[in-house]
C-alpha cells in the first residue's frame, strides 16, 4: 500500500539552527501539506502546496518557514532559525485532489526537539 | 479559539458494543468534516468523511452523522473491536480551502475485551 514517508523520525537541533524536514509523498498525489502537533495540543495546519507553489498557509507559517519540492519526489519543510517553541511533531500529508474530495494521507511524523 | 471541539478526552467501551464519539463545531463556513484515527508514534489515518450537504455517511463499521442545525457530528463504531483503541480526531475544512483542516483535540477510545 502506498504511504507517505518522513525522515528523520526524530531531529534534535540547537536553538537558532536551521532544520530541514523531509517527506516523500505518495507518487501520484498532487497536493502536499505540512501540519504540526505540539505536545498535548491539537494538530495544526501549516501550509498546502500545489503546482509548485504555496496554495494556502496559516498564521503559524511565518517567514521562518519555507517549503520546497526540489525534485519529482521530495517535499521539504525548512525552518530557518529554530526556536524552542518550534518543538513539535511535524506531519507531512498528501492527497490526489484538495482535501475534501479525496482524503489526505499522513506520514508517521518527525519529532523535532529544539534545545 | 476552539472552532472544533471534542469535549470527551476519553471513552471506554466494551468489545462488541457501540462506540459514539462526538464533535461540535462553531463555524458555519465549514463544508467538509473528517474523522482520523491515530495510534501512538504514527500519523493520523483517515477513517471517514462527510460533506456538509449530507447528514449521514457509512463505511463498514463506521458511520458519521452530521446535524448542521446543532453544529454537531458523531462517529459511530459498531461493533467496537480492541484494535479500534486509538485517539480519534474530528477535523473540519473551510469551504474553498485545499487542506486547512481544523482539528479537535481528540478523544482517546479504549475498547476492552
Amino acid at each position: 500500500e502506498p504511504e507517505v514517508t518522513q525522515t528523520p523520525s526524530h531531529q534534535v537541533t540547537q536553538m537558532g539552527q536551521e532544520v530541514i524536514l523531509r517527506c516523500v509523498p505518495i507518487s501520484n498525489h498532487l497536493y502536499f501539506y505540512w501540519y504540526r502537533q505540539i505536545l498535548g495540543q491539537k494538530v495544526e495546519f501549516l501550509v498546502s502546496f500545489y503546482n509548485n507553489e504555496i496554495s494556502e498557509k496559516s498564521e503559524i507559517f511565518d517567514d521562518q518557514f519555507s517549503v520546497e519540492r526540489p525534485d519529482g519526489s521530495n517535499f521539504t519543510l525548512k525552518i530557518r532559525s529554530t526556536k524552542l517553541e518550534d518543538s513539535a511533531m511535524y506531519f507531512c500529508a498528501s492527497s490526489f485532489t484538495g482535501v475534501g474530495n479525496t482524503e489526505a494521507f499522513f506520514g508517521q511524523g518527525t519529532r523535532l526537539t529544539v534545545v | 479559539d476552539q472552532q472544533v471541539k471534542q469535549n470527551s478526552p476519553s471513552l471506554s467501551v466494551q468489545e462488541g458494543r457501540i462506540s459514539i464519539l462526538n464533535c461540535d463545531y462553531t463555524n458555519s463556513m465549514f463544508d467538509y468534516f473528517l474523522w482520523y484515527k491515530k495510534y501512538p508514534a504514527e500519523g493520523p489515518t483517515f477513517l471517514i468523511s462527510i460533506s456538509s450537504i449530507k447528514d449521514k455517511n457509512e463505511d463498514g463499521r463506521f458511520t458519521v452523522f452530521l446535524n448542521k442545525s446543532a453544529k454537531h457530528l458523531s462517529l459511530h463504531i459498531v461493533p467496537s473491536q480492541p484494535g479500534d483503541s486509538a485517539v480519534y480526531f474530528c477535523a473540519a475544512r473551510y469551504g474553498g480551502s485545499q487542506g486547512n483542516l481544523i482539528f479537535g483535540k481528540g478523544t482517546k477510545l479504549s475498547v476492552k475485551p
